[in-house]
């Protein structure tokens, strides 16, 4: 059965630096969605992408923040200078169809220190 | 703006017991809701997804339903097993498809 892959499992990072999280979804998807959840909190959503551009984003996806699709298949998710409150899981979804099932990925751990 | 609350935090039940979990919403203009399962430190597997003209769903042992008109959902999971134990989440789309989530129901079912 396919799965969204992602990579690294684990980032750490000094504060200030720049960071690329990497997701594979599954191929027939057409829709991509980046969300995070920091320890112990709830996921929340950070940014959608449908036809190679951005569809939704939330208010925590800000200009540090950007997603591509460079060749077809990856799916990133760039952060450009990292702050310590961006230490937290971050989890790479895609779905067929807009409004139907997301599958997600086994996510990234990253600690900004 | 959506609020996902689930309830309870966290359930303890001995093994081979039936159980519900809780979630409701403040906005019934729901797209679907879909019901994950996240083990410690592990990503989020989906477990049923109810679309929002549907009532409920099943798929082994568990069962999930829907109200949409009065904002609430269960997940049922009949004959509780060890294995079971994990955060249960429930997330509601709405017309922009992003994902709200609750804060899940920790399980520990006690073997």
């Amino acid at each position: 059965e396919p799965e969204v892959t992602q990579t690294p499992s684990h980032q750490v990072t000094q504060m200030g630096q720049e960071v690329i999280l990497r997701c594979v979804p599954i191929s027939n998807h057409l829709y991509f969605y980046w969300y995070r959840q920091i320890l112990g909190q709830k996921v929340e959503f950070l940014v959608s992408f449908y036809n190679n551009e951005i569809s939704e984003k939330s208010e925590i996806f800000d200009d540090q923040f950007s997603v591509e699709r460079p060749d077809g298949s990856n799916f990133t998710l760039k952060i450009r200078s990292t702050k310590l409150e961006d230490s937290a899981m971050y989890f790479c979804a895609g779905s067929s169809g807009g409004a139907i099932e997301q599958f997600f990925g086994p996510g990234t751990r990253l600690t900004v220190l | 703006k959506q609020e996902v609350t689930q309830i309870p935090a966290a359930l303890s039940v001995p093994e081979g017991e039936n159980l519900v979990l809780n979630c409701s919403f403040t906005d019934s203009a729901i797209y679907n809701l879909q019901w994950f399962r996240q083990d410690p430190g592990k990503g989020l597997t989906s477990l049923l997804l109810i679309q929002s003209s549907q009532r409920e769903q099943t798929s082994g042992r568990l069962n999930a339903s829907l109200d949409k008109s009065s904002g609430r959902s269960t997940l049922y999971i009949a004959a509780s097993q060890p294995g079971d134990s994990a955060t249960y989440l429930c997330a509601v789309s709405g017309s922009a498809r992003q994902l709200t989530f609750g804060s899940g129901t920790q399980l520990t079912v006690l073997p």
